[in-house]
Order: structure tokens, then sequence, then C-alpha cells
């Protein structure tokens, strides 16, 4: 059974970071693309950071320059490492896995980020 | 990466069909056949319905159905029961390895 746990949520101040980490089993982690994306206090979804099986890594334009996706794959797990975070941030933050019709196949149970002074 | 759009509410009778709309642009969901679906109760993983427009994984009902035209995609939910009453957001890869979401909508089954 494919499993994604998100840890490192929490409340921090505007200008603060934080480094989510999320644990992968129940799958061969190093053959999926693997993403985050958040759910905001409007209720909305926004697709976050990838980092694909080519290595390459994606942003949303939100993201670029402040967020810094890794993983690693011996140990089955995804980072994001989060600075210059603003109130915009606060989100329920998913770990999730990419399928083969670049759909979003599996998700975890999402962490919360506040970020407020 | 401006979201697609859906309708923010829809609702239909047990046993009834609904259909939520989604659209977006000639970059994204009219460019590519990766458009996919997924069902959100509060307070749990979302859970994929459809991927790739109209497929359905394992496990997932045929009383989900998808479909696209130009810039905009459908969600159908036949025979809708109790717990079909969720949020329903759409997916759509936009090219160059990044995807834009729909900002959902809720739908109350009657």
């Amino acid at each position: 059974e494919v499993n994604l746990v998100e840890s490192g949520g929490g409340l921090v101040q505007p200008g603060g970071s934080l480094r989510l980490s999320c644990a992968a089993s129940g799958f061969a982690f190093s053959d999926y693309d693997m993403h985050w994306v958040r759910q905001g206090t409007g209720g909305s979804l926004e697709w976050v950071s990838t980092f694909g099986l080519s290595g390459v890594t994606t942003y949303a334009d939100s993201a670029r320059g402040r967020f810094t996706i890794s993983r690693d794959n011996a140990d089955s797990s995804l980072f994001l490492q989060m600075d210059n975070l603003g109130v915009a941030d606060s989100a329920l933050y998913y770990c999730v896995r990419g399928g083969g019709g670049l759909e979003f196949d599996h998700w975890g149970q999402g962490i919360q980020v506040t970020v407020s002074s | 990466q401006s979201a697609l759009t859906q309708p923010p509410s829809a609702s239909g009778s047990l046993g009834q069909s609904v259909t939520i709309s989604c659209t977006g642009t000639s970059s994204d969901v009219g460019d590519w056949q990766y458009v996919s679906w997924y069902r959100h109760h509060k307070g749990k993983a979302p859970k994929l319905l459809l991927y790739e427009v109209n497929r359905r994984p394992s496990g997932v009902p045929d009383r989900f159905s998808g479909s696209k035209s130009a810039n905009t995609a459908s969600l159908t939910v036949s025979g809708l029961q109790g717990d079909d009453e969720a949020e329903y957001f759409c997916v759509s890869y936009a090219g160059s390895n990044t995807w834009v979401f729909g900002g959902g909508t809720k739908l109350t089954v009657l």
C-alpha cells in the first residue's frame, strides 16, 4: 500500500524558514515523479513544486526563488525547503506521487504550515 | 499559471447525474490530454477519480466519467450517492513540468 507521511510543519514568523519532509513507503520511490501541492486558507489547491524522474525540478511562480525541492531516493524521502515565508504561504501542504498520465495518484494526509507574527 | 475555472457549487439528487466543468486555456486544458479529476472529503487525502481526461484508476466505479472539448473538460457523476457529497477539483498539465489546478466545486447531494 502506498503511504506518504508529511512532517516538519508548524508556526513560523514572516521571513522565517521551514523544511518539510515526506516519508514514502509501499512503492519504488525512485521510479516516480514527486510533487508538493498546497491548500491555502481559501480552500483552493495549488501546485507548488515537482522533482521529476529525470532530476528536473520545477516550481510555481509563487514558490520559485524561495522554495527548494529535493529528494533522497535511498531513503524514499521528499523534502521542501521553504525560505522567506510570507502569510500567503500558510496552507496545508501535501506530498503527492505522480502517475504515468501526469496525474497525482496518491496523496499524503497533509501538514499544516502557518506563517504569522 | 492562472487557476482553471470551475463552478463553485453543484447539486443533484440521489440517483441522478451531475456534470462539473473545468475551463482553462489553449496552454493547458486545450493543449494536453492530461486532465485529471479528484474528490476531496474534508480532512481526508484527495482521491484520484480520472486521469488523461477519461481514464479511471483501478477501483473507481464507472459512475465517474470525463470528457474534453477545446479548453473545457467535464466530469460527470452518475447515480449520485450520499458519499459523493464532497469537493471536486480538476488539474491540467500545462507543459514544461508544470500543472494548474481548478478552484474546486462543492457538490451537494440532495
